[in-house]
């Protein structure tokens, strides 16, 4: 059984302050890592799916490296704003195999 | 492009009966997997089908199952249904190349309610 961990829970932020929250994944067999987004009543929606160890990604205030070696991944907001409130979910993907997802960061941006 | 669509939305059930929920995939899509998301609980997977075939199946019981249309529809059955069923189901297509980086395409899930 593949064990995908996210930190924290949950976190509440304040508008315009940054935050970042984590990923571990098996570091072993490794093929890709995804985040998603899933705001309340929406479906989860792909921001990012990295292959490269050492990649950085970047959407607008979002951005998410990736550590295959040590089998971490950081998701960052900049500036946080209230339409950033949501479920983040990263999901690792080993070789010829499926996706297997964390517990998610639930994210609250306040005003 | 339409987007993942699932039927129904939402159903209400009482103990021991069964459901029949279903998907369609994006067009062009042959993988479709299924997931339970419970209060408290992250995504759980259920299992995927690929060209009419299960190519990956969760830690489930066998009241769970499924299948896959030639047109890449698919459909998930719970029979006898226990009141920890109660859930939302989420479908999800992508394109399900073995070696491909696997980007899933949500649909808006089904709200399953067990009585």
């Amino acid at each position: 059984i593949l064990n995908v961990e996210q930190s924290p829970q949950s976190l509440h932020v304040q508008e315009g302050d940054s935050t970042n929250f984590t990923c571990s994944f098996p570091s072993s067999n490794f093929y890709a890592l995804h985040w998603y987004r899933w705001e309340t009543a929406k479906s989860p929606e792909a921001l990012f799916v990295m292959t490269l160890n050492g990649d950085e990604k970047k959407k607008g205030r979002i951005s998410a490296t990736l550590n295959t070696k040590e089998g971490y991944s950081y998701l960052y907001i900049k500036g946080s704003q209230p339409e950033d409130s949501a479920t983040y979910l990263c999901a690792f993907k080993a070789a010829g195999n499926k996706l297997t997802f964390g517990g998610g960061t639930r994210v609250l941006v306040k005003p | 492009k339409a987007g993942v669509t699932q039927t129904p939305r939402y159903l209400i059930k009482t103990r021991g009966q069964q459901v029949t929920l279903s998907c369609s995939p994006i067009s062009g899509h042959r993988s479709v997997s299924w997931y339970q998301q419970t209060p408290g609980q992250g995504l759980q997977f259920l299992f995927e089908y690929f060209s009419e075939t299960q190519r990956n199946k969760g830690n489930f019981p066998g009241r769970f199952s499924g299948r896959q249309f030639s047109n890449s529809r698919s459909e998930m059955n719970v029979s006898t249904l226990e009141l920890g069923d109660s859930a939302l189901y989420l479908c999800a297509s992508s394109l399900g190349e073995r070696e491909g980086r696997g980007e899933q395409f949500f649909g808006p899930g089904t709200r399953l309610t067990v009585l």
